[in-house]
Order: C-alpha cells, then sequence, then structure tokens
C-alpha cells in the first residue's frame, strides 16, 4: 500500500471547522483513502473513505485532488470530543487486506 | 449492537510469564485481524484469519506470538515467555465484508498489557 504523510499535530478552536491534509504522491489506480481516528484509550474509528470522488457522511467531508495525490479530512464543526489522533492510510481494497498505519495527525480542539 | 470486545482490558504480566488475549468480534464478521500499539504510536498488523483459516501472520514478532480462532468467531492471542518490549496495547478489529470498498474494520477497546 501506497506510504502517506500528515502533520504531527494541529489545533483548531471549538465550532471551527478542522481541516486535515493527507499526501500520498504514491497512491495506485486501485488505491481507495481511508482515514480512522482513535480517541484516547479507545480502539481506531472509522471516518470515511472514497476514491477520486469527494465524500461526506455524518461525520466529516473528505476531499481527494483530481491526481489524487493528496486528500483533505475536514470535520465541518469541531469539538471538544473530535480530540483525537487521525490516520490517513491508503489501501487496496481486497479481503485481508490490513490497515497500515502511520504516525497520524494529533488534533486538540481547544475551547 | 454489540461492538468487538476484548477481554481483560488490562494485564500485568512478569517476564517470563505466559498470557492469553482475548476477542469477540461483531457476530457475523467474516475477517479478524490483531494488531499492536507501542506507546505513542499507530497500530501494527499482527495476523489476520478469515473464518478459522489464518491466512496471513506476517506481521507475528516471532515465534512466542500464537494466534487462533478455531470455530472461526472468538479469537485468542497467545504470547508466551513474555519479554518487557511486548508491553503495548493490543486490538482485534473485525469486518464483515469480504472485497467490496466498503472495508470498515471495527476495533475493540484493546487490552493493555505490561510486562514487568
Amino acid at each position: 500500500d501506497a506510504k502517506t504523510t500528515q502533520p504531527p499535530s494541529m489545533d483548531c478552536a471549538e465550532g471551527r471547522a478542522a481541516n486535515l491534509p493527507c499526501n500520498h504522491s504514491t497512491i495506485s489506480g486501485n488505491e481507495y483513502v481511508y482515514w480512522y481516528r482513535q480517541i484516547h484509550s479507545q480502539g481506531p474509528q472509522y471516518i470515511i473513505h472514497g476514491l477520486k470522488n469527494n465524500e461526506t457522511n455524518e461525520m466529516a467531508s473528505l476531499i481527494i485532488t483530481e491526481d489524487r495525490k493528496s486528500s483533505t479530512l475536514i470535520l465541518p464543526h469541531a469539538t471538544l470530543r473530535d480530540t483525537a489522533v487521525y490516520y490517513c492510510i491508503v489501501r487496496a481494497t481486497y479481503a485481508g487486506n490490513m490497515l497500515t498505519f502511520g504516525g497520524g495527525t494529533r488534533l486538540m480542539v481547544k475551547p | 449492537g454489540a461492538g468487538v470486545s476484548q477481554s481483560p482490558r488490562y494485564k500485568v504480566a512478569k517476564r517470563g510469564q505466559d498470557v492469553a488475549l482475548r476477542c469477540d468480534p461483531i457476530s457475523g464478521h467474516v475477517s479478524l485481524f490483531w494488531y499492536q500499539q507501542a506507546l505513542g504510536q499507530g497500530p501494527e498488523f499482527l495476523t489476520y484469519f478469515q473464518n478459522e483459516a489464518q491466512l496471513d501472520k506476517s506481521g507475528l514478532p516471532s515465534d512466542r506470538f500464537f494466534a487462533e480462532r478455531p470455530e472461526g468467531s472468538v479469537s485468542t492471542l497467545k504470547i508466551q515467555r513474555t519479554q518487557q518490549e511486548d508491553s503495548a496495547v493490543y486490538l482485534c478489529a473485525s469486518s464483515l465484508q469480504t472485497g467490496s470498498s466498503y472495508n470498515e474494520q471495527f476495533f475493540g477497546p484493546g487490552t493493555r498489557l505490561t510486562v514487568l
């Protein structure tokens, strides 16, 4: 699976949008972009995934550039409960394909 | 509904002891994964089961680590002769699908193992 690069940490004010970037310049055509987050002392939680179109669900939006070499996860109205480590993962989807976590971005939402 | 559960949540072992960590996946989930997470790092893959078959154990760090899922449901990760470097959180994840793009893995809360 392709390697991803994320900033190690970011701050965001409560109620504002949090924009978390991810670079994946070596992504291949059959690989999706997945985002998971891990709140302290919990297991990782799936947020969203996409191939090349922008995606939105009740948790977040995912914006993937046209060349697919980077993406941005957007939390539209960050709350204190969104404080977590956010992992951007690029992987092909087949049964048994494990998640390869990098260092992630530690997002701190501040009041 | 019930998510993935793991037990015990915390385990303290003396160096050299054997430990067994249990994972109860979501009912009906075919795929089961074990990950190891060292302090301050992201989880790292250990092994993968599809039903009762262990299809990938490439991430197991040594032959002291052994995993099983005999009936295709509950899984146990066993570590023999524990060492201090085995101290970590051990995470279990399960997923339903078998190859679609919606390949969400559901994680349990993990077992924090401390080896003294």
